[in-house]
Protein backbone atom coordinates (compact mmCIF):
# COMPACT_ATOMS: atom_id res chain seq x y z
CA UNK A 1 0.00 0.00 0.00
CA UNK A 2 1.22 3.17 -0.97
CA UNK A 3 2.02 5.63 1.75
CA UNK A 4 3.40 8.37 -0.13
CA UNK A 5 0.77 9.35 -2.94
CA UNK A 6 1.51 11.42 -6.00
CA UNK A 7 -1.92 11.35 -7.60
CA UNK A 8 -1.24 13.38 -10.99
CA UNK A 9 1.21 11.51 -13.52
CA UNK A 10 1.65 14.81 -15.20
CA UNK A 11 1.61 18.35 -15.18
CA UNK A 12 2.02 21.06 -18.22
CA UNK A 13 2.62 24.90 -17.26
CA UNK A 14 3.32 27.68 -19.56
CA UNK A 15 6.90 29.10 -19.02
CA UNK A 16 7.38 32.09 -16.04
CA UNK A 17 4.08 30.66 -14.78
CA UNK A 18 3.38 28.84 -11.58
CA UNK A 19 4.02 24.94 -11.14
CA UNK A 20 1.92 23.16 -8.48
CA UNK A 21 3.14 19.90 -7.55
CA UNK A 22 0.90 17.84 -5.01
CA UNK A 23 1.48 14.86 -2.79
CA UNK A 24 -0.45 13.19 -0.08
CA UNK A 25 1.04 10.72 2.70
CA UNK A 26 -0.80 8.33 5.35
CA UNK A 27 1.64 7.75 8.01
CA UNK A 28 1.53 10.14 10.92
CA UNK A 29 4.93 8.78 12.12
CA UNK A 30 6.83 10.77 8.77
CA UNK A 31 7.82 14.11 9.98
CA UNK A 32 10.83 14.71 7.16
CA UNK A 33 9.42 15.11 3.51
CA UNK A 34 11.56 15.68 0.65
CA UNK A 35 11.34 16.54 -3.16
CA UNK A 36 13.71 14.80 -5.80
CA UNK A 37 13.52 15.90 -9.34
CA UNK A 38 14.65 13.44 -11.96
CA UNK A 39 16.41 13.97 -16.10
CA UNK A 40 16.38 11.17 -18.45
CA UNK A 41 18.89 8.65 -17.60
CA UNK A 42 20.00 10.39 -14.59
CA UNK A 43 19.52 9.21 -10.85
CA UNK A 44 16.84 11.33 -8.65
CA UNK A 45 18.24 14.72 -7.36
CA UNK A 46 17.62 16.20 -3.90
CA UNK A 47 15.82 19.61 -4.12
CA UNK A 48 14.03 20.33 -0.99
CA UNK A 49 12.92 19.67 2.43
CA UNK A 50 10.47 20.41 5.41
CA UNK A 51 10.48 19.08 8.47
CA UNK A 52 7.51 19.15 10.57
CA UNK A 53 7.98 21.91 12.77
CA UNK A 54 7.43 23.96 9.63
CA UNK A 55 5.04 24.59 7.38
CA UNK A 56 6.82 26.27 4.60
CA UNK A 57 10.63 26.34 3.07
CA UNK A 58 11.65 28.21 0.42
CA UNK A 59 14.91 28.31 -2.02
CA UNK A 60 14.98 30.05 -4.98
CA UNK A 61 12.16 29.61 -7.08
CA UNK A 62 11.24 26.58 -5.45
CA UNK A 63 8.70 26.42 -2.28
CA UNK A 64 7.39 23.53 0.02
CA UNK A 65 4.47 23.68 1.86
CA UNK A 66 3.39 21.00 4.33
CA UNK A 67 -0.50 20.74 5.91
CA UNK A 68 0.27 18.18 8.67
CA UNK A 69 -3.41 18.31 9.57
CA UNK A 70 -4.64 17.31 5.98
CA UNK A 71 -1.34 14.94 5.33
CA UNK A 72 -0.39 17.23 2.22
CA UNK A 73 2.81 19.04 1.23
CA UNK A 74 3.11 20.49 -2.20
CA UNK A 75 5.88 22.02 -4.11
CA UNK A 76 5.51 25.36 -5.94
CA UNK A 77 8.21 26.40 -8.48
CA UNK A 78 7.65 30.00 -9.60
CA UNK A 79 8.56 30.97 -12.54
CA UNK A 80 8.22 27.52 -14.31
CA UNK A 81 11.54 27.36 -16.90
CA UNK A 82 11.86 25.06 -19.70
CA UNK A 83 14.87 23.22 -17.59
CA UNK A 84 12.44 22.51 -15.01
CA UNK A 85 11.02 19.87 -17.26
CA UNK A 86 11.79 16.20 -15.66
CA UNK A 87 9.97 13.89 -13.49
CA UNK A 88 9.36 14.99 -9.95
CA UNK A 89 9.35 12.48 -6.81
CA UNK A 90 7.90 13.11 -3.17
CA UNK A 91 9.31 11.57 -0.64
CA UNK A 92 8.63 11.05 3.35
CA UNK A 93 9.72 9.27 6.49
CA UNK A 94 10.42 9.70 9.77
CA UNK A 95 13.50 11.82 10.38
CA UNK A 96 16.31 10.04 10.39
CA UNK A 97 14.79 6.96 9.79
CA UNK A 98 16.32 3.60 7.59
CA UNK A 99 13.92 4.17 4.64
CA UNK A 100 12.15 7.04 2.49
CA UNK A 101 8.73 6.20 1.00
CA UNK A 102 9.03 7.63 -2.75
CA UNK A 103 5.96 8.45 -4.37
CA UNK A 104 5.16 7.32 -7.57
CA UNK A 105 6.33 10.66 -9.42
CA UNK A 106 4.54 13.67 -11.38
CA UNK A 107 5.74 14.50 -15.05
CA UNK A 108 6.10 18.34 -15.61
CA UNK A 109 6.51 19.87 -18.75
CA UNK A 110 7.25 23.69 -18.88
CA UNK A 111 6.23 25.04 -22.31
CA UNK A 112 8.26 27.75 -23.62
CA UNK B 1 33.40 15.55 -7.96
CA UNK B 2 31.21 13.91 -4.98
CA UNK B 3 29.58 11.01 -6.82
CA UNK B 4 27.79 7.51 -6.79
CA UNK B 5 28.99 5.30 -9.42
CA UNK B 6 27.11 2.34 -10.79
CA UNK B 7 27.75 -0.11 -13.28
CA UNK B 8 26.39 -1.80 -15.71
CA UNK B 9 24.47 1.14 -17.17
CA UNK B 10 22.46 -1.37 -18.99
CA UNK B 11 22.24 -4.97 -18.43
CA UNK B 12 20.47 -7.48 -20.12
CA UNK B 13 20.89 -11.55 -19.03
CA UNK B 14 18.81 -14.38 -18.68
CA UNK B 15 16.97 -16.25 -16.09
CA UNK B 16 19.05 -17.82 -13.48
CA UNK B 17 22.61 -16.45 -14.14
CA UNK B 18 23.92 -14.90 -11.36
CA UNK B 19 24.88 -11.08 -11.58
CA UNK B 20 26.15 -8.36 -9.80
CA UNK B 21 25.44 -4.53 -9.93
CA UNK B 22 28.00 -2.46 -8.24
CA UNK B 23 27.91 0.79 -6.32
CA UNK B 24 30.68 3.21 -5.35
CA UNK B 25 30.65 6.54 -3.34
CA UNK B 26 33.60 9.06 -2.81
CA UNK B 27 31.72 10.99 -0.23
CA UNK B 28 33.00 8.69 2.79
CA UNK B 29 29.53 8.63 3.46
CA UNK B 30 28.48 5.91 5.95
CA UNK B 31 24.83 5.40 4.79
CA UNK B 32 23.80 3.25 1.64
CA UNK B 33 21.23 2.15 0.34
CA UNK B 34 19.86 0.06 -2.94
CA UNK B 35 16.10 0.93 -4.65
CA UNK B 36 14.31 -0.24 -7.26
CA UNK B 37 11.94 1.73 -9.55
CA UNK B 38 9.27 0.60 -11.59
CA UNK B 39 5.59 2.15 -13.17
CA UNK B 40 3.11 2.65 -11.32
CA UNK B 41 5.51 2.14 -8.02
CA UNK B 42 7.77 4.85 -7.83
CA UNK B 43 10.78 4.01 -5.47
CA UNK B 44 11.19 0.96 -3.57
CA UNK B 45 13.83 0.00 -1.05
CA UNK B 46 15.34 -3.39 -1.36
CA UNK B 47 18.87 -3.30 1.13
CA UNK B 48 20.24 -0.49 2.94
CA UNK B 49 23.45 -0.02 5.11
CA UNK B 50 23.82 2.36 7.81
CA UNK B 51 27.85 1.07 8.12
CA UNK B 52 31.27 -1.69 7.40
CA UNK B 53 29.12 -4.86 8.18
CA UNK B 54 26.02 -3.76 8.94
CA UNK B 55 22.72 -4.21 6.11
CA UNK B 56 19.48 -4.66 6.39
CA UNK B 57 16.28 -4.95 4.59
CA UNK B 58 14.35 -2.45 3.02
CA UNK B 59 10.61 -2.89 1.49
CA UNK B 60 11.33 -5.93 -1.12
CA UNK B 61 14.39 -7.81 -0.42
CA UNK B 62 13.23 -10.86 -1.92
CA UNK B 63 16.20 -12.33 -4.26
CA UNK B 64 18.76 -9.49 -3.49
CA UNK B 65 21.62 -9.94 -1.43
CA UNK B 66 24.02 -7.28 -0.35
CA UNK B 67 27.34 -6.58 1.40
CA UNK B 68 29.17 -4.07 2.86
CA UNK B 69 33.01 -4.47 3.28
CA UNK B 70 34.32 -1.23 2.70
CA UNK B 71 32.58 1.74 3.34
CA UNK B 72 32.56 3.26 -0.62
CA UNK B 73 31.24 -0.05 -2.01
CA UNK B 74 27.66 -1.60 -1.40
CA UNK B 75 27.36 -3.68 -4.74
CA UNK B 76 23.40 -5.49 -5.15
CA UNK B 77 23.62 -9.18 -5.91
CA UNK B 78 20.81 -10.95 -7.93
CA UNK B 79 21.69 -14.98 -7.19
CA UNK B 80 18.94 -16.06 -9.28
CA UNK B 81 17.45 -13.07 -11.26
CA UNK B 82 13.90 -13.92 -12.70
CA UNK B 83 11.94 -11.58 -15.03
CA UNK B 84 10.06 -9.90 -12.16
CA UNK B 85 13.18 -8.48 -11.36
CA UNK B 86 13.49 -6.71 -14.34
CA UNK B 87 13.40 -2.77 -13.36
CA UNK B 88 15.34 0.16 -12.53
CA UNK B 89 17.82 0.16 -9.60
CA UNK B 90 19.33 2.80 -8.35
CA UNK B 91 21.98 3.21 -5.76
CA UNK B 92 22.21 5.98 -2.93
CA UNK B 93 24.32 7.58 -0.35
CA UNK B 94 24.02 9.90 2.52
CA UNK B 95 26.23 10.77 5.73
CA UNK B 96 22.57 9.83 8.03
CA UNK B 97 20.29 7.87 7.61
CA UNK B 98 17.19 9.53 4.97
CA UNK B 99 18.52 13.28 4.66
CA UNK B 100 19.48 13.90 1.01
CA UNK B 101 20.39 11.47 -0.09
CA UNK B 102 22.41 11.08 -3.38
CA UNK B 103 21.67 8.85 -5.96
CA UNK B 104 23.72 6.78 -8.86
CA UNK B 105 22.79 7.23 -12.22
CA UNK B 106 20.45 3.97 -12.76
CA UNK B 107 21.44 0.69 -13.44
CA UNK B 108 18.58 -0.75 -16.25
CA UNK B 109 18.37 -4.17 -16.00
CA UNK B 110 16.41 -6.94 -17.95
CA UNK B 111 15.95 -9.95 -16.96
CA UNK B 112 14.40 -12.89 -20.00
Amino acid sequence: DQQVKQNSPSLSVQEGRISILNCDYTNSMFDYFLWYKKYPAEGPTFLISISSIKDKNEDGRFTVFLNKSAKHLSLHIVPSQPGDSAVYFCAAGPLGANNLFFGTGTRLTVIP
Amino acid sequence: EAQVTQNPRYLITVTGKKLTVTCSQNMNHEYMSWYRQDPGLGLRQIYYSMNVEVTDKGDVPEGYKVSRKEKRNFPLILESPSPNQTSLYFCASSLQGSYGYTFGSGTRLTVV
